[in-house]
């Protein structure tokens, strides 16, 4: 039973829209994490944070942008969405270092 | 420059026979690997990890191999089960910074 939720799952959006993800963990994880994941390629680090109000740019450059107001809520917002912003963004979470991810079920996000 | 190589996409395994995943690194400063597995439309499930202090780590039907005088790394299956079918992702963290690198993935087929 996952413990970090992930919503929508699936979501299909016309150019220009704004859109936000949002992603909860009910684990008290400091640490949280947006990855992105094209069919068949690695997941690349967009966004992350270690604790409220923390928050960095992952090792792909990405238009979004992410919030840490609470512990356990980590959204990702596209201001004006692009067909080329169309992927799988994987939610994340953990207690520190040398310890695991927990993901979400991703949302598939496509742009029209 | 990837620094997570997984360089078989596919691989195809009878049933009940050992499964051997791949993945190779190029940072000599990582010293956690992990081991991933993700189904269609589901987010990764962690799997098993291992410190570079240690050269072997169990669990179950799962075994990780590390040789870091190759910096390569190996999961190993067995036996094989359908269930197994899946994506498997490599990842690894360097000591100095907490953030976890992925592999491009290898999807794994049990044939029965």
């Amino acid at each position: 039973e996952a413990d970090i939720y992930q919503t929508p799952r699936y979501l299909v959006i016309g150019t220009g829209k704004k859109i936000t993800l949002e992603c909860s963990q009910t684990m008290g994880h400091d640490k949280m994490y947006w990855y992105q994941q094209d069919p068949g390629m690695e997941l690349h680090l967009i966004h992350y944070s270690y604790g409220v109000n923390s928050t960095e740019k992952g090792d792909l450059s990405s238009e979004s942008t992410v919030s840490r107001i609470r512990t356990e809520h980590f959204p990702l917002t596209l201001e004006s969405a692009r067909p080329s912003h169309t992927s799988q963004y994987l939610c994340a979470s953990n207690q520190g270092a040398r310890s695991p991810l927990h993901f979400g079920n991703g949302t598939r996000l496509t742009v029209t | 420059d990837q620094q997570v190589k997984q360089n078989s996409p596919s691989l195809s395994v009878q049933e009940g026979r050992i499964s051997i995943l791949n993945c190779d690194y190029t940072n000599s400063m990582f010293d956690y690997f992990l081991w991933y597995k993700k189904y269609p439309a589901e987010g990764p499930t962690f799997l098993i990890s291992i410190s570079s202090i240690k050269d072997k780590n169990e669990d179950g039907r799962f075994t990780v191999f590390l040789n870091k005088s190759a910096k390569h790394l190996s999961l190993h299956i067995v036996p094989s089960q359908p269930g197994d079918s899946a994506v498997y992702f490599c990842a690894a963290s360097e000591v100095r910074d907490d953030k976890i690198i992925f592999g491009k993935g290898t999807r794994l087929h049990i044939l029965p």
